[in-house]
C-alpha cells in the first residue's frame, strides 16, 4: 500500500533552533499534503494545506513565519519550525493526498521536543 | 469553535461492555471518516462512509453516518482491551482535512 515517511522521528533541539521535518509519499504523488500537530491525548489539529508549487494555505491562529512550508515536489513537502521554542514541543503529523485516487495518507510522526 | 464535535471525550469502560461514540457537525460533508491512533504513532483508517444512512460493519464496529451527512456514530460491541485508543472522526468539507476533537477510549480487562 502507499506509505509516507517523515524524518527525523524524533527530535531534540535547544531553544532558538530551526528544524526541518520531512515528509515523502514514496509511491505516489501528491499535490496536497496536510501538516498537523498533536498534543498529549488531544486530537490532531490542522495547521496548514501544502500544495505543490504554491505557497500554503494556514490555518487561522497559525504563523507562517514561524511555520515555513515548502511543498516543492510532487513527493517531498517539509514543515521548518523556525526559532523553536519550548511551547513548540509537540507531535508533528503530515499526511500526503494521493490526487489518483483521492486517498490520503498518514506519516508515523515526528516527535519535537525543545529544551 | 471545532468544526467536528466528538463526545464522550474520555471513556473508560470494563472488558466485555458496549460503547458508541458520536460525531457531529453543523456541516453537510460527503464522505466522513473515522481513524484509530495508538500513542506516538500516526492515526489509521478504519472506515469510510458516504452515503447518507450508511452503515458499516467492521467486526465488533459499527459505523453510521447521519441521513444528513452531519453526523456519525461508531458503536463497539462487546468491547477488548486491544480496543484501548484515541478514536477520530474527520472529514473534508473543502480542500482542507479536518479532525474531530477525539475520544480517547480506554477497556479495562
Amino acid at each position: 500500500g502507499a506509505v509516507v515517511s517523515q524524518h527525523p522521528s524524533r527530535v531534540i533541539c535547544k531553544s532558538g533552533t530551526s528544524v526541518k521535518i520531512e515528509c515523502r509519499s514514496l509511491d505516489f504523488q501528491a499535490t496536497t499534503m496536510f501538516w498537523y500537530r498533536q498534543f498529549p491525548k488531544q486530537s490532531l489539529m490542522l495547521m496548514a494545506t501544502s500544495n505543490e508549487g504554491s505557497k500554503a494555505t494556514y490555518e487561522q491562529g497559525v504563523e507562517k513565519d514561524k511555520f515555513l512550508i515548502n511543498h516543492a515536489s510532487l513527493t517531498l513537502s517539509t514543515l521548518t519550525v523556525t526559532s523553536a521554542h519550548p511551547e513548540d514541543s509537540s507531535f508533528y503529523i503530515c499526511s500526503a493526498r494521493d490526487s489518483g485516487a483521492d486517498t490520503q495518507y498518514f506519516g508515523p510522526g515526528t516527535r519535537l521536543t525543545v529544551l | 469553535t471545532q468544526l467536528l464535535e466528538q463526545s464522550p471525550q474520555f471513556l473508560s469502560i470494563q472488558e466485555g461492555e458496549n460503547l458508541t461514540v458520536y460525531c457531529n457537525s453543523s456541516s453537510v460533508f460527503s464522505s466522513l471518516q473515522w481513524y484509530r491512533q495508538e500513542p506516538g504513532e500516526g492515526p489509521v483508517l478504519l472506515v469510510t462512509v458516504v452515503t447518507g444512512g450508511e452503515v458499516k460493519k467492521l467486526k465488533r464496529l459499527t459505523f453510521q453516518f447521519g441521513d444528513a451527512r452531519k453526523d456519525s456514530s461508531l458503536h463497539i460491541t462487546a468491547a477488548q482491551p486491544g480496543d484501548t485508543g484515541l478514536y477520530l472522526c474527520a472529514g473534508a468539507p473543502g480542500n482542507q482535512f479536518y479532525f474531530g476533537t477525539g475520544t480517547s477510549l480506554t477497556v479495562i480487562p
